[in-house]
């Protein structure tokens, strides 16, 4: 089973910050076999990027997604009040499908 | 629009059965897989199963294996979690979700939850 591990655990950031969430996976989960989803609270998990950096429809152009293999980053850049909540990571190079801890956004 | 709706929040003791269900609409309801994810109190997701409405095929993670059972009627679109004896450690949030990219992919979209609390 891959494990992914996220950092930090919490970023507390200003309005139009720069905010660089990280994953690790325990190996490779191939090229680009990772998604990413934003939670806010009492809400279900919502699809931001797959495809390790492919925007899902409606998510806006100031969340990006990059790396490959077992190092990736969701960017999001210039932050708005809207975007605290938990992101989280999922892996999908290989079966069980498994998830990331998350990185909790707080706005300063 | 896709849509998932799920059944309402269930209030158990431990040793009780339950089936809580995901009935799908929007899109071809055997067209694609259908997880069904856990979120433990302030933890992150974790995927239970995953199955093909299609014919019922079944994948569970090792985790979850033995624990839960998951099935489909695709004549109502509707997929099912279910236990046969529930523990305390249960109780958490289960999310379906639909799985893009065949049997390994993301989860989009998602249905809003079903808590289900176990007492001991």
């Amino acid at each position: 089973e891959i494990v992914l591990t996220q950092s930090p655990d919490t970023l507390s950031l200003s309005p139009g910050e720069r905010a660089t969430l990280s994953c690790r996976a325990s190996q490779s989960v191939g090229i680009s076999y990772l998604a990413w989803y934003q939670q806010k609270p009492g809400q279900a998990p919502r699809l931001l990027i797959f495809g390790a950096s492919s925007r899902a429809t409606g998510i806006p152009v100031r969340f990006s997604g990059s790396g490959s293999r077992r190092d990736f980053t969701l960017t999001i850049s210039g932050l708005e009040p809207e975007d605290v909540g938990i992101y989280y990571c999922q892996q999908y190079g290989s079966s069980p499908l498994t998830f990331g801890g998350g990185t909790k956004v707080e706005i300063k | 629009e896709v849509r998932l709706v799920q059944s309402g929040a269930e209030v158990k003791k431990a040793g009780e059965s339950l089936k809580i269900s995901c009935k799908a609409s929007g899109y071809r309801f055997s067209g694609y897989w259908i997880g069904w994810v856990r979120q433990m109190p302030g933890k992150g997701p974790e995927v239970v199963g995953i199955i093909w409405p299609g014919d019922s095929e079944t994948t569970y993670s090792p985790s979850f294996q033995g624990q839960v059972t998951i099935t489909a009627d695709k004549s109502i679109n509707t997929v099912y979690l279910q236990w046969r004896s529930l523990k305390a450690s249960d109780t958490a949030i289960y999310y379906c979700a639909r799985l893009w990219l065949a049997n390994e992919g993301w989860f989009d979209p998602w249905g809003p939850g079903t808590l289900v609390t176990v007492s001991s």
